[in-house]
């Protein structure tokens, strides 16, 4: 069974500009969460949504958007990259409600220039 | 406040030796979930284990090990024997319970420990 995806891998993007990443969660996870990690530290979360419906926010600035789809993939925009957005942003998903376990995908690595 | 801390920053160690990576945490919730990730280089986080706050009994899992104590609010983890293959960023988190009885989406991580296994 696949694992949870993200795409792209790896890019790089300029200041100013926008960037959208998407994930795709294991099939029958309906939970998915966004999560910063930047070099030498944890990740932090941003966001949660499940079935659809934003449930959780981390502490991040306005210009951080995100949606979930009826098919439960999600994506991660960002508008307006500072050089501070460059980071590895990571994807995770799970079941909601049984006490369950957080699987992550291997993440976007977004270098801003 | 919900808060991990990894004292540990990077430990290094030569093939086959034991060792724990330390993990203490603070949370006012009664019900809580602790976990245990590991961070190749490649950047995926490859989960290890789940506990939860009622559930105090320690665990083995083939060379790896938790010792889960409220009475410190510690979750160390050791690994037996270690290999080259351990070598890895290792995050502790904390997740608190959903209404539901369910873990939430958010965790709290710690800033990790750099394992370096050498041979």
């Amino acid at each position: 069974d696949a694992g949870v995806t993200q795409s792209p891998t790896h890019l790089i993007k300029t200041r100013g500009q926008h960037v959208t990443l998407r994930c795709s969660p294991i099939s029958g996870h309906k939970s998915v969460s966004w999560y910063q990690q930047v070099l030498g530290q944890g990740p932090q979360f941003i966001f949660q949504y499940y079935e659809k419906e934003e449930r959780g926010r981390g502490n991040f600035p306005d210009r951080f958007s995100a949606r979930q789809f009826p098919n439960y993939s999600s994506e991660l925009n960002v508008n307006a990259l500072l050089l501070g957005d460059s980071a590895l942003y990571l994807c995770a998903s799970s079941l909601q409600g049984t006490g369950n376990t957080i699987y992550f995908g291997e993440g976007s690595w977004l270098t801003v220039v | 406040a919900q808060k991990v801390t990894q004292a540990q920053t990077e430990i290094s160690v030569v093939e086959k030796e034991d060792v724990t990576l330390d993990c203490v945490y603070e949370t006012r919730d009664t019900t809580y979930y602790l976990f245990w990730y590991k961070q190749p280089p490649s950047g995926e986080l490859v989960f290890l284990i789940r506990r939860n706050s009622f559930d105090e009994q320690n665990e083995i899992s083939g060379r790896y090990s938790w010792n889960f104590q409220k009475s410190t609010s510690s979750f160390n983890f050791t690994i037996t024997a270690s290999q080259v293959v351990d070598s890895a960023v290792y995050f502790c988190a904390l997740s608190e319970a959903a209404l539901n009885g369910g873990s939430q989406g958010n965790l709290i991580f710690g800033k990790g420990t750099k394992l370096s296994v050498k041979p």
